[in-house]
C-alpha cells in the first residue's frame, strides 16, 4: 500500500533551472496538496486540488505551478528556481467530509536544495 | 497575529507524565481540526482528528476543543520516550485550506 509517492526524494539545483516535482496517490482522494516546510515554520500551503480539474493558490504560492494531470497525480513545478525556495517539499492527499477536510495523508517528502 | 499559534517548546517532561500541548486559531469558522506528529527528518503522521466540542480519546491521547475560546489541546497520557516528536497542529478554515501552527516539540526523558 503506497499512499502518497513523492519523486524525487533528494535534488540539488542551481538557480534558475526549472524542475518538476511529482506526486502520486492511489487512495482515491479527491483533493491534493503542495506543502513548504522550512526549520521553525511549520507547513505553508503552496497550492491545493480541490478535485480534479480544478487548483487554488495556498499561502506562498509565488514562484510556483501546479497540474492535476488526473485523480491521481498533482505535479508542482519550479520555473526558474531561487534560494529562497531550498526547502523540504510535502505532497499530501485527503477526502472531504461533512466538516471540511478529512485527514491528509502525506508523501515523504522532496528535500530540494538550490545553490 | 499568526492564524495558528503553538509554542514552540521544546516541552520536557519525564517518562510516564502527562504531556499537555496547546494551539489557539483565529478563524471563528474554522470546523476540522487536527493533531499530526512529526519525528525529524519524517512526514507528518495523524494523530488525532476532532470536529466538535469536548473531548475526544483515543489509547494514550485525548484531544479537547473550544471553539468559544478558539483552542485545541492535546493530552498524552503515559508519556514514552518514543512520543519524543514535534507536534502540528492543524485547523481547516472552511474550504479545503489548512493552516498548520509551526509545532511544538515534545521530550520525554526517560
Amino acid at each position: 500500500n503506497a499512499g502518497v509517492t513523492q519523486t524525487p526524494k533528494f535534488q540539488v539545483l542551481k538557480t534558475g533551472q526549472s524542475m518538476t516535482l511529482q506526486c502520486a496517490q492511489d487512495m482515491n482522494h479527491n483533493s491534493m496538496y503542495w506543502y513548504r516546510q522550512d526549520p521553525g515554520m511549520g507547513l505553508r500551503l503552496i497550492y491545493y486540488s480541490a478535485s480534479e480539474g480544478t487548483t487554488d493558490k495556498g499561502e506562498v504560492p509565488n514562484g510556483y505551478n501546479v497540474s492535476r494531470l488526473n485523480k491521481r497525480e498533482f505535479s508542482l513545478r519550479l520555473e526558474s528556481a531561487a534560494p529562497s525556495q531550498t526547502s523540504v517539499y510535502f505532497c499530501a492527499s485527503s477526502e472531504r467530509g461533512a466538516y471540511g477536510n478529512q485527514p491528509q495523508h502525506f508523501g515523504d517528502g522532496t528535500r530540494l536544495s538550490i545553490l | 497575529q499568526k492564524e495558528v499559534e503553538q509554542n514552540s517548546g521544546p516541552l520536557s517532561v519525564p517518562e510516564g507524565a502527562i504531556a499537555s500541548l496547546n494551539c489557539t486559531y483565529s478563524d471563528r469558522g474554522s470546523q476540522s481540526f487536527f493533531w499530526y506528529r512529526q519525528y525529524s527528518g519524517k512526514s507528518p503522521e495523524l494523530i488525532m482528528f476532532i470536529y466538535s466540542n469536548g473531548d475526544k480519546e483515543d489509547g494514550r491521547f485525548t484531544a479537547q476543543l473550544n471553539k468559544a475560546s478558539q483552542y485545541v489541546s492535546l493530552l498524552i497520557r503515559d508519556s514514552q520516550p518514543s512520543d519524543s516528536a514535534t507536534y502540528l497542529c492543524a485547523v481547516t478554515t472552511g474550504g479545503f485550506k489548512t493552516i498548520f501552527g509551526a509545532g511544538t516539540r515534545l521530550f520525554v526523558k526517560a
